[in-house]
């Protein structure tokens, strides 16, 4: 079983429209988490932190549920600037990132 | 913010040959920097850690004969690719902790260099 689970997608969806991804994490990568942002050929960039309380950023909301090993992210209003790949990252006590592979979004005009 | 910054961004070298590719903080110093492959349409995958001063520590499958890595000083880190194959085209891509508690960070923030596209011919 894989660390981090994500579902690769893609998402299709047009400009405007909410969308929510989610991601599974088993014991090892327990101790932080984040999404991350990766445009096509370039490295990733770090979206979010997620709290257990949720936290939000704009459009952006990610919510972590640690009874559930569940991470989500919704992104409301989508652009098509927001058109990427979303990791979602565990951080192990050794500050090792752990990713997921990855969901694929695309927003349409 | 920080920046790391890694070179070259792209590298085609032969079949055989040797390539280093270097992972430097700009602004901060990096107690431990980390090393990924990222295959097409794959996740990245951690293939080893590199503490300053101490030999690095390599996740299982990695080769660390092959992949070497060196963290002389506190800003940089390289990955040496020895004896490149064509099947270790990836990107590679560095990323750097956060050594101590700063006004703009944490212990645990994690920066990311730009990425480096190796291709073997």
């Amino acid at each position: 079983r894989k660390e981090v689970e994500q579902d690769p997608g893609p998402f299709n969806v047009p400009e405007g429209a909410t969308v929510a991804f989610n991601c599974t994490y088993s014991n090892s990568a327990s101790q932080s988490f984040f999404w991350y942002r990766q445009d096509c050929r370039k490295e990733p960039k770090l979206l979010m932190s997620v709290y257990s309380s949720g936290n939000e950023d704009g459009r952006f909301t990610a919510q972590l549920n640690r009874a559930s090993q569940y991470i989500s992210l919704l992104i409301r209003d989508s652009k098509l600037s927001d058109s990427a790949t979303y990791l979602c990252v565990g951080m192990d006590s050794s500050y090792k990132l752990i990713f997921g592979s990855g969901t694929r979004l695309l927003v349409r005009p | 913010g920080a920046v790391v910054s890694q070179h070259p961004s792209r590298v085609i070298c032969k079949s055989g040959t040797s390539v280093k590719i270097e992972c430097r903080s700009l602004d901060f110093q990096a107690t431990t920097m980390f090393w990924y492959r990222q295959f097409p349409k794959k996740s990245l995958m951690l293939m080893a850690t590199s503490n300053e001063g101490s030999k690095a520590t390599y996740e299982q499958g990695v080769e660390k004969d092959k992949f070497l890595i060196n963290h002389a000083s506190l800003t940089l880190s390289t990955l040496t690719v020895t004896s490149a194959h064509p099947e270790d085209s990836s990107f590679y891509i560095c990323s750097a902790r956060v050594g101590r508690q700063g006004a703009r960070s944490s212990g645990n923030t994690i920066y990311f260099g730009e990425g480096s596209w190796l291709t073997v011919v």
